[in-house]
C-alpha cells in the first residue's frame, strides 16, 4: 500500500504570495491532519480533516487553510507568507479521527519564504 | 492547555546499550492517549508506541518500551539494546478527546558505533 504522499516536496516564495500544499493519504484513510514544523516553535499542529470536514484546529491566523476532498486528498494554503512561514510542512493520515488509528506522516513539504 | 516537555535537547548511547528519554506533560483531564515518534534523518515520522491513560500497564513494542507515571504526569521511552537505525528525533506527544495533538520539543538522539 502507498504511503502519505505530499507535493511539492520543496517550495520558495516570497512574501505577500500564496501557496497550496497537497497531500494524498493512505488509500482507505479518511483523517488527514496537517502540521508546521520549525527550529523555533517545533511541531505544531495546524488542523484537521475528516470526510470533508474540518474537524480541529490548532492556533494559526485565518491566512492558512485547508480542505479535504471527497477522495480524501487534502490541500492546505496560506495567503499573504510571510518569512515566519518558512517550515517544514507534515500531513498525517489515518482511519479514523483523532488518536484513535495510527497516524502515518508523509515526507513533508518544505516552504521557504524569501 | 496541555503541555509536554521534553528535557533532554540532545542524548547520546552506545550501540547495544539502553536509554531512557524523558517526558512530562500538563494536564487535568482523566482520560488520554500519549505517544512517542520517531523522526530520523531526512526521513518521515514514524509511531514508535502509544499508552492510553485508563491502561496501568505499561506499553512495550520490541525494543521499546515505556515508563508511565499518571500521578507524576511522567512517560518516558525505554530504548534496549540500542541500534544505529536508533539514531533520530524523537517527540512525545499528547492528546485527547475534543482536543489537538501537543507535540514535546524533542530528543535528539545519536547512538554511537
Amino acid at each position: 500500500k502507498a504511503g502519505v504522499t505530499q507535493t511539492p516536496r520543496y517550495l520558495i516564495k516570497t512574501r505577500g504570495q500564496q501557496v497550496t500544499l497537497s497531500c494524498s493519504p493512505i488509500s482507505g484513510h479518511r483523517s488527514v491532519s496537517w502540521y508546521q514544523q520549525t527550529p523555533g516553535q517545533g511541531l505544531q499542529f495546524l488542523f484537521e480533516y475528516f470526510s470533508e470536514t474540518q474537524r480541529n484546529k490548532g492556533n494559526f491566523p485565518g491566512r492558512f487553510s485547508g480542505r479535504q476532498f471527497s477522495n480524501s486528498r487534502s490541500e492546505m494554503n496560506v495567503s499573504t507568507l510571510e518569512l515566519g512561514d518558512s517550515a517544514l510542512y507534515l500531513c498525517a493520515s489515518s482511519l479514523r479521527s483523532g488518536a484513535l488509528d495510527t497516524q502515518y506522516f508523509g515526507p513533508g513539504t518544505r516552504l521557504t519564504v524569501l | 492547555a496541555q503541555t509536554v516537555t521534553q528535557s533532554q535537547p540532545e542524548m547520546s548511547v552506545q550501540e547495544a546499550e539502553t536509554v531512557t528519554l524523558s517526558c512530562t506533560y500538563d494536564t487535568s483531564e482523566s482520560n488520554y492517549y500519549l505517544f512517542w515518534y520517531k523522526q530520523p534523518p531526512s526521513r518521515q515520522m514514524i509511531l514508535v508506541i502509544r499508552q492510553e491513560a485508563y491502561k496501568q500497564q505499561n506499553a512495550t513494542e520490541n525494543r521499546f518500551s515505556v515508563n508511565f507515571q499518571k500521578a507524576a504526569k511522567s512517560f518516558s521511552l525505554k530504548i534496549s539494546d540500542s541500534q544505529l537505525g536508533d539514531t533520530a528525533m524523537y517527540f512525545c506527544a499528547f492528546w485527547n478527546y475534543g482536543q489537538n495533538f501537543v507535540f514535546g520539543p524533542g530528543t535528539r538522539l545519536s547512538v554511537l558505533p
